[in-house]
């Protein structure tokens, strides 16, 4: 089954609005990656979190990691049309056998 | 620059028939994995390699087989299709570069099992 639980599973939003999806794990994890996977497309890397408490900002993208390395965050601050698309999280509990969120589907209404 | 491609893009297949996904990577990554991507499931690994020659088990192996005798090929073997393994494939590949190892994505494979 799946290790790490992604919410909300869809999010639909004004342009201009503020997205979050959250990924929660039952057991602390090493580190988190982000991927953003545009519709018909591939997944594409965003970033990796490793330390406790960790944030990281990429332009209107901001990254948590939880303090005790269960949960993360992704945060994006008014939103545009170009970031239609689902996100997922993944976590490695071996190494590198990955485990993806479900993913949370984003659309944007212009 | 070709980076990562998978063949064919697209494939109908009848049950009980072998399929062969091929993937193609040119950075002489290590690490290489197949995933299959559902409706509700998100990705889902079923097989990784860390090097030529040394593959290991994923989430959903079951039905599938691998091999990498080359390091830049790591082919997907489906011996007796099933409607089940209807979906769409992505193979991935990745380095370790300091603590960071991110996955670059292929295209993807769209399977149907008819």
């Amino acid at each position: 089954g799946q290790q790490v639980m992604q919410i909300p599973q869809y999010q639909h939003v004004q342009e201009g609005e503020d997205f979050t999806t959250y990924c929660n794990s039952s057991t602390t994890l090493s580190n988190i990656q982000w991927y953003k996977q545009r519709p018909g497309g591939h997944p594409v890397f965003l970033i990796q979190l490793v330390k406790s408490g960790e944030v990281k900002k990429q332009k209107r993208l901001t990254f948590q990691f939880g303090e005790a390395k269960k949960n993360s965050s992704l945060h994006i601050t008014a939103t545009q049309t170009t970031d239609v698309g689902t996100y997922f999280c993944a976590v490695a509990y071996n190494f590198n056998k990955f485990y993806f969120g479900s993913g949370t589907k984003l659309n944007v209404k212009p | 620059d070709a980076g990562i491609t998978q063949s064919p893009r697209y494939k109908i297949t009848e049950t009980g028939r072998q399929v062969t996904l091929m993937c193609h990577q040119t950075w002489s990554h290590s690490y290489m994995f197949w995933y299959r991507q559902d409706l509700g499931h998100g990705l889902r690994l079923i097989y990784y390699s860390a090097a030529a020659d040394i593959t290991d088990k994923g989430e959903v192996p079951d039905g599938y087989v691998v091999s990498r005798s080359k390091t830049e090929n790591f082919p997907l073997t489906l011996e007796s299709a099933t409607r089940s393994q209807t979906s769409v494939y992505f193979c991935a590949s990745s380095e370790r570069v300091g603590g960071s190892y991110e996955q670059y994505f292929g295209p993807g494979t769209r399977l149907t099992v008819t």
